[in-house]
């Protein structure tokens, strides 16, 4: 069955670097979505993306966040200028776009560490 | 603000023994709810989708819907220690929608 991926599983960086995370979504989902779950919390929206463009964006999605499809395969967060709240779970998701079937499939996630 | 309240737990149920996992959610145009397993450092996972009142039964699993009292809930029948794990509620409006969690129960079942 097929899977979303996300690449690296785990990322150190200091702060005010920038970060992308990517993900390879499943090859005949239309929508995708990025999360974070920063620990103990709960799992938070920041951005949906569909027709390559953002459908809809968080509170939490400011300009420092940004998003692409660079190849039409992979998608990929940025954060221009990381802080130390960015420390965080951030998983990517995909719904394959059928109205019927509108359920999300959540990658295994990238471990975030700000230092 | 859309709100999606779960008690965070823990609950505690002896194997064997049917789990019942509550949820309350706060817009009433929610349309579609969902419950995720997530396993200690791992990624949400889908168990359930509901998307009208009443019961849907998936092998152990049987999600329930009243959306007039905008409760949903998750029934787990024959525990097992492998169900160990936080459960999190989430709901959308529309497809294509963002969801909104819950904080999650987590679910200790006692060999």
């Amino acid at each position: 069955e097929p899977e979303v991926t996300q690449t690296p599983s785990h990322q150190v960086t200091q702060m005010g670097q920038e970060v992308i995370l990517r993900c390879v979504p499943i090859s005949n989902h239309l929508y995708f979505y990025w999360y974070r779950q920063i620990l103990g919390q709960k799992v938070e929206f920041l951005v949906s993306f569909y027709n390559n463009e953002i459908s809809e964006k968080s509170e939490i999605f400011d300009d420092q966040f940004s998003v692409e499809r660079p190849d039409g395969s992979n998608f990929t967060l940025k954060i221009r200028s990381t802080k130390l709240e960015d420390s965080a779970m951030y998983f990517c998701a995909n719904m394959l776009g059928q109205r019927k079937y509108n359920e999300q499939f959540f990658g295994p996630g990238t471990r975030l560490t700000v230092l | 603000q859309k709100e999606v309240e779960q008690n965070s737990g823990p609950l505690s149920v002896p194997e064997g023994a049917i789990a019942s996992l509550n949820c309350t959610y706060s817009d009433r145009v929610s349309q579609s709810f969902f419950w995720y397993r997530q396993y200690s450092g791992k990624s949400p996972e889908l168990i359930m989708s509901i998307y009208s009142n009443g019961d849907k039964e998936d092998g152990r699993f049987t999600a329930q819907l009243n959306k007039a009292s905008q409760y949903v809930s998750l029934l787990i029948r024959d525990s097992q220690p492998s169900d160990s794990a936080t459960y999190l509620c989430a709901v959308n409006n529309n497809a294509g929608n963002m969801l909104t969690f819950g904080g999650g129960t987590r679910l200790m079942v006692k060999p």
